[in-house]
């Protein structure tokens, strides 16, 4: 069974930095791109970033793009987002998932005061 | 605005069956088999139930089942109950680089 477990998420003042992390079992993970998505309060689902299976190519939404780095180390099977200059627009819970679609994490919580 | 076109509610009646509709273009459900559906409730996580258009991961109930046609995917859950009550989200595969999203349906059980 796929499983996605994010970590990470944390009150962080606006400026300042955090990285997440998403561990991954129960599929063969260094096969498979991957992607962050995150929801806003209130709001609906909204993709952040990809990275491909081998970690070569990633992609970022323009929201975030310059601020946001995408990695992954396959010997871990884990995920990180690491961002930077964080602001309020990027309060949200930030999930983990296959980039196709089959797996999916609980999410984890950045908090970024206005 | 959303990349996906989904309604913004639909409602049904405990027993009834209700079919959720998401559009896209050829760029996205047109042109790939990985739609997922996602189930929220309030104040809760969303969760996965369905993904590759018609998959359901373990332990999701056989009465959520998922298709596609051209560029609509479509989520139906039949014999509503009362605890189906809560919004849905659509995705789509658009490319290596990108992931599109339906901006939510909410459903109400009568």
């Amino acid at each position: 069974e796929v499983q996605l477990v994010e970590s990470g998420g944390d009150l962080v003042q606006p400026g300042g930095s955090r990285r997440l992390s998403c561990a991954a079992s129960g599929f063969t993970f260094r096969n498979s791109a991957m992607s962050w998505v995150r929801q806003a309060p209130g709001k609906g689902l909204e993709w952040v970033s990809a990275i491909s299976a081998n970690g070569d190519s990633t992609y970022y939404a323009d929201s975030v793009q310059g601020r946001f780095t995408i990695s992954r180390d396959n010997s871990k099977s884990t995920l990180y987002l690491q961002m930077n200059s964080l602001r309020g627009g990027d309060t949200a819970s930030y999930y983990c998932r296959t980039h196709t679609g089959g797996g999916w994490g609980q999410g984890t919580l950045v908090t970024v005061p206005s | 605005q959303s990349a996906l076109t989904q309604p913004a509610s639909v409602s049904g009646s405990p027993g009834q069956s209700i079919t959720i509709s998401c559009t896209g273009t050829s760029s996205d459900i047109g042109k790939y088999n990985y739609v997922s559906w996602y189930q929220q409730h309030p104040d809760k996580a969303p969760r996965l139930i369905i993904y590759d258009v018609v998959d359901r991961p373990s332990g999701v109930s056989n009465r959520f089942s998922g298709s596609k046609s051209a560029y609509t995917a479509s989520l139906t859950i039949s014999g509503l109950q009362a605890d189906d009550e809560a919004d849905y989200f659509c995705s789509s595969y658009a490319s290596s680089g990108t992931l599109v999203f339906g901006g939510g349906t909410r459903l109400t059980v009568l």
